[in-house]
C-alpha cells in the first residue's frame, strides 16, 4: 500500500516564508505533484518533481528526495491569497500497475495571517 | 493545458435517486480519471476511465454504485447510484495531458444527498 503524510493545518505571516513537507512510502514511484486548492474549488497545478532536487517557479519551489520519500513545497513572501489547502500526490509507475492515477495525501490548510 | 468541464456544476438529490455527471476536455486525452473528495477531507480516486472497456475501479468502489462510461477520448461519465447522505461529496474528473508533469482537474460537481 501507499502512505502519504502531510501536516494538518500550518500558520504563517504574510511576506514571509513556508515550508510544508510531504512524506511518502509507495512502490514503484514515478513523480510527485503538488496542487493548491482554495475552498470550493478545484486543485490545480503546482509543481512536479520526479528527480531528486529542487525545481524552482516564481514564490514556489518544490524539493525532492526520492532515497528519503521525502518533498517540501516552499512559498517565499507569502500573501493573503495563498491561504488554501496544499496537497501533495504521488504518481505510481505504470509498469507497476500504477496507470498514471495520483494517490493524495491528507493535504496542508495553510493560513496566511497579516 | 486541458480544459475540462463538468456537468452539473452541483445538484441536491434524494436518497435513493441517482445522478450522472458528466466530463467533458477540449481535446483527446488517453487518462481519464474520477476522484471523489468529501467535506473537510482529501482526494480519493474511485477509477480509472478507460476508452472503450471497462472502468478500472480502486479498493473499495464497485461498478455497481460508481458505474462510468467512456464513449471516446474527450468525454466520459459517473453516475452516483442508490445515494445515500454519505455520498455527498464533490466528484472531480481529471485528465491526464501529453506531457508526464500535466495532470488536471475539471471544476467538480458538488453533490448533496438529503
Amino acid at each position: 500500500g501507499q502512505n502519504i503524510d502531510q501536516p494538518t493545518e500550518m500558520t504563517a505571516t504574510e511576506g514571509a516564508i513556508v515550508q510544508i513537507n510531504c512524506t511518502y512510502q509507495t512502490s514503484g514511484f514515478n513523480g510527485l505533484f503538488w496542487y493548491q486548492q482554495h475552498a470550493g474549488e478545484a486543485p490545480t497545478f503546482l509543481s512536479y518533481n520526479v528527480l531528486d532536487g529542487l525545481e524552482e517557479k516564481g514564490r514556489f519551489s518544490s524539493f525532492l528526495s526520492r532515497s528519503k520519500g521525502y518533498s517540501y513545497l516552499l512559498l517565499k513572501e507569502l500573501q493573503m491569497k495563498d491561504s488554501a489547502s496544499y496537497l501533495c500526490a504521488v504518481r505510481l509507475h505504470i509498469l507497476t500497475g500504477g496507470g498514471n492515477k495520483l494517490t493524495f495525501g491528507t493535504g496542508t490548510q495553510l493560513k496566511v495571517e497579516l | 493545458s486541458a480544459v475540462i468541464s463538468q456537468k452539473p456544476s452541483r445538484d441536491i438529490c434524494q436518497r435513493g435517486t441517482s445522478l450522472t455527471i458528466q466530463c467533458q476536455v477540449d481535446s483527446q486525452v488517453t487518462m481519464m480519471f474520477w476522484y471523489r473528495q468529501q467535506p473537510g477531507q482529501s482526494l480519493t480516486l474511485i477509477a480509472t476511465a478507460n476508452q472503450g472497456s471497462e472502468a478500472t475501479y480502486e479498493s473499495g468502489f464497485v461498478i455497481d454504485k460508481f458505474p462510468i462510461s467512456r464513449p471516446n477520448l474527450t468525454f466520459s461519465t459517473l453516475t452516483v447510484s442508490n445515494m445515500s447522505p454519505e455520498d455527498s461529496s464533490i466528484y472531480l474528473c481529471s485528465v491526464g495531458g501529453v506531457r508526464p508533469n500535466e495532470q488536471f482537474f475539471g471544476p467538480g460537481t458538488r453533490l448533496t444527498v438529503l
